[in-house]
């Protein structure tokens, strides 16, 4: 069965700190992995993919995230925090052979990142 | 550009009563999606819609039921309100069968059942 776990509930960073957000994914055969973000009343919106090809993928705002295959993680990374990245950060994962599907997406329960000035 | 629109945005119903979401969106895709958000669990998927006049159960889908009538609109429906589906509602949808197409969310629908 497919499955996503972000350990942290919640993540504190200094403003100006890096941040990592970790996620890990079972998933049979090869991963599609995304990350989104959720501020406050507000819909999920996409930060970034991994689908294949290079480990480091770039999304938005500045995010990053880094797929280990032999870890089967994609922890979700920035350089430099910002009080506006407080938020809620959600992790998914689909099978590449799960389109006949719908391309069903799994869930992890969220990690609440709170940056401090 | 609107993308995904949940209407309406807040509720409150009784137990027993009975409603109906609505999901519209403008961008042509091919797959929608019925989540349903509680603290500390994520989203699950409730229904889901790979076109038009198509539906299929996700996770969750005991006590909903979903209608695709036009390929813009996907509806949500509670038959008989229960308090355990005081919930946030999200819609979304992507496009079909494409590589790792992410999917857009709306805004919520806020549902208190009392």
């Amino acid at each position: 069965a497919q499955s996503v776990a972000q350990p942290e509930d919640q993540v504190n960073v200094a403003e100006g700190n890096p941040l990592t957000v970790k996620c890990t994914y079972s998933v049979s055969g090869n991963p599609y992995l995304f990350w989104y973000v959720q501020y406050p009343n507000r819909g999920l919106q996409f930060l970034l993919k991994y689908i294949t090809g290079d480990n480091l993928v770039k999304g938005s705002y500045g995010f990053e995230a880094e797929f280990n295959k032999s870890q089967t993680s994609f922890h979700l990374k920035k350089p430099s925090a910002l009080v506006s990245d407080s938020a809620l950060y959600f992790c998914a994962v689909r099978s590449e052979g799960s389109y006949n599907q719908g391309g069903k997406l799994i869930f992890g329960q969220g990690t609440e990142l709170s940056v401090k000035p | 550009n609107a993308g995904v629109t949940q209407t309406p945005k807040f509720r409150v119903l009784k137990t027993g009563q009975s409603m109906t979401l609505l999901c519209a969106q403008d961008m042509n895709h091919e797959y929608m999606y019925w989540y349903r958000q509680d603290p500390g669990m994520g989203l699950r998927l409730i229904h889901y819609s790979v076109g038009e006049g198509t539906t299929a159960k996700g996770e969750v889908p005991d006590g909903y039921n979903v209608s695709r009538l036009k390929k813009q609109n996907f509806l949500l429906g509670l038959e008989s309100a229960a308090p355990s589906q005081t919930s946030v509602y999200f819609c979304a949808s992507s496009y079909g069968q494409a590589r790792g197409q992410p999917q857009h969310f709306g805004d919520g629908t806020r549902l208190s059942i009392l």
